[in-house]
Formats: structure tokens, sequence, C-alpha cells
């Protein structure tokens, strides 16, 4: 069975800086994906940002990067110039290769941005 | 833009009540799902539904639980017999079925059983 691992419940960061979000996860499989997830206040969960197993390159989507490291099971989300919105829960998800299979959710960080 | 939109927002019942959670997917997505997020706690995978039938569930999804789509919009997860346990939010999701398709969820339906 699959299991995603987040082991910090709460983070903080101050505007503009730098902030990166831990994730581990265990797995047999070896074609999967993995997202984070961000769940602002208003409740509705949006995609950040995906990686493909298969792809060796990290996955970069404007100020969010994830460090992918696949021997290590490893998957942190960096967030640069952080910005007031990104104020949110950040969930770390698995999913096995199949793209309509369902997703296994990390128990999730709650990142505060403060001015 | 599209979206996935789920009522009610909030509901509050007693134990061994039956309720009914509703949710609009987008319109030519062609998978469904319900996940739960008891409070504090990760989000969990209740159910997926294709075709007019039930892909896959969880152990969490058991007899009290079923799910349909009556009318080809609405996309319904009932619980027959609520329990205290029960209380979470509850999100459905939608999925258009393209090789890299992106899941899109709801806001969530909070119950709450007392």
């Amino acid at each position: 069975a699959q299991t995603v691992t987040q082991s910090q419940p709460e983070m903080s960061v101050q505007e503009a800086e730098t902030v990166t979000l831990s994730c581990t996860y265990d797995t047999s499989e070896s074609n999967y994906y993995l997202f984070w997830y961000k769940q602002p206040p208003s409740r509705q969960m949006i995609l950040v940002i995906r990686q493909e197993a298969y792809k060796q390159q990290n996955a970069t989507e404007n100020r969010f990067s994830v460090n992918f490291q696949k021997a290590a099971k490893s998957f942190s989300l960096k967030i640069s110039d952080s910005q007031l919105g990104d104020t949110a829960m950040y969930f770390c998800a698995f999913r096995r290769g199949f793209n309509t299979d369902k997703l296994i959710f990390g128990t999730g960080t709650r990142l505060q941005v403060f001015p | 833009e599209p979206e996935v939109t789920q009522t009610p927002s909030h509901q509050v019942t007693q134990m061994g009540q039956e309720v009914i959670l509703r949710c609009v997917p987008i319109s030519n997505h062609l998978y469904f799902y319900w996940y739960r997020q008891i409070l504090g706690q990760k989000v969990e995978f209740l159910v997926s539904f294709y075709n007019n039938e039930i892909s896959e569930k969880s152990e969490i999804f058991d007899d009290q639980f079923s799910v349909e789509r009556p009318d080809g919009s609405n996309f319904t997860l009932k619980i027959r017999s609520t329990k205290l346990e029960d209380s979470a939010m509850y999100f459905c999701a939608s999925l258009g079925g393209e090789i890299a398709g992106e899941l899109f969820f709801g806001e969530g339906s909070r119950l709450t059983v007392l």
C-alpha cells in the first residue's frame, strides 16, 4: 500500500522569502505521479504542481518548484518569493500511473505567510 | 472557468438520519470521486465512479454509503444512517479522462452529526 507523509504540520514564512515543504512517500510502483495541492481558507483544493515519476527533471510552475528525489522517495515543494496569498494548507499526494486512479494524500502542512 | 459545485456547504444532522450530499461535476468530465476529511486529519478517498458504476471504493465506503448520478449532471453521496464519526468535510472531484487530466475539487460539504 502507498503512504504519503508530511512531517511539518505548520510552517511560517515572511513575505518575499523562500520556504520548503517536505513530503515523503512509500510505494513499490514504478510508474506514478506526485502532486502538491493548495487548500486556501475558502476550502477548494487546487493543483499547484505535478511531477511524473519517470521524469528526472524537477517540475516548475512560476514561483513553485519541486525537489524530486526518487531513490529517497522524497518530494518537497519550494515556494519562492512567498506572497500573502500563498497562505493555505498544502497537501502532498500520490497517484499510481493510471490517470483515473485515486489520490492518496498526506496530512497536510499549514503555511502562514507573514507581511 | 468551469468548476465543481457542492451543496449544501454545511449540514447538521442527528445521528441515525439519512444525508444526501450533492455535487455538480464539470460538464464534460467522465470520472467522479468523493473524498472526505475528518477535522485535523488527512483527506481520504471514499469512492470513484465511471460509466454509471463504482470503479473503486475504500474500506470507509461501507453499506451505509451509496453514490449515484441520477440525471446526468448531479453526482450524489448518500449516507443512510449517519454516525458521529461521519462528521467530516466531504469533497467531490471530477476528472476529464484525458491522459494528463487534472482532478478538480469542489469546495466541500461540511457534515456535522450530533
